[in-house]
């Protein structure tokens, strides 16, 4: 079965630093990864997504993901955080076998200080 | 491009009164389609899940009931609430099932008292 951890809960940086969110997963094939951003009550929106091209895969925002199949990682990172990149980041694996159902981690808050 | 929309965006209501929340997908024909609840300070539940006009599928026992009277629109149901049912409500769509994307809506917030 596919499982997905995220393991931070609650991330904070100062802005200007590096963000790094972090993110392990469990597959029995070869999976199909993203990460969403959640901003207070809306709704989720697409950062990126890894389907077993480019292991190091761009997103929005200026945020990357690489797939590192020999640790069963998809880090989140972004070089520089900006205010506006506090939020709520989510780690997904999409369930092949299962209709394409995605199977969501619990989640990290990301805060960024002045 | 396609767009998603949800309503209403809030919802205050009485426990054991109806609910009807919808959901309609516009730029895609014969999407998958999803609903989703948030909780407090919790990650996404699925809760629903279709793949053509009246096939539904249930993921967990609950209160809530689905139904897909058109190939874009998703409606979400219960004919009592309960306090329980508080949270953000959620409807996505996506292409196909396997690699792709799922797309989110922008939420209904609903409050029982």
């Amino acid at each position: 079965a596919q499982s997905v951890t995220q393991l931070d809960s609650h991330v904070s940086v100062s802005e200007g630093t590096p963000v790094l969110l972090r993110c392990n997963y469990s597959s029995s094939y070869s999976p199909s990864l993203f990460w969403y951003v959640q901003h207070p009550n809306k709704g989720l929106q697409l950062l990126l997504k890894y389907t077993s091209a480019a292991t190091l895969v761009k997103g929005i925002n200026g945020f990357e993901a690489e797939f590192k199949k020999s640790e069963t990682s998809f880090h989140l990172t972004k070089p520089s955080a900006h205010m506006s990149d506090a939020a709520e980041y989510f780690c997904v694996v999409s369930d092949k076998l299962n209709t394409g159902k995605l199977i969501f981690g619990q989640g990290t808050t990301l805060q960024v200080k002045p | 491009s396609q767009t998603i929309h949800q309503w209403p965006a809030t919802l205050v209501q009485p426990v054991g009164s109806p609910l009807s929340l919808e959901c309609t997908v516009e730029g895609t024909s014969n999407p998958n389609l999803y609903w989703y609840r948030q909780a407090a300070g919790r990650g996404l539940q699925l809760l629903f899940y279709s793949v053509g006009i009246g096939q539904i599928s249930s993921e967990v026992p609950q209160n809530l009931s689905a139904s897909r009277p058109q190939d874009r629109q998703f409606i979400l149901s219960s004919k009592k609430l309960l306090l329980s049912d508080s949270g953000f409500y959620l409807c996505a769509w996506s292409r196909l099932a396997g690699v792709y994307e799922q797309f989110f809506g922008p939420g209904t917030r609903l409050t029982v008292l």
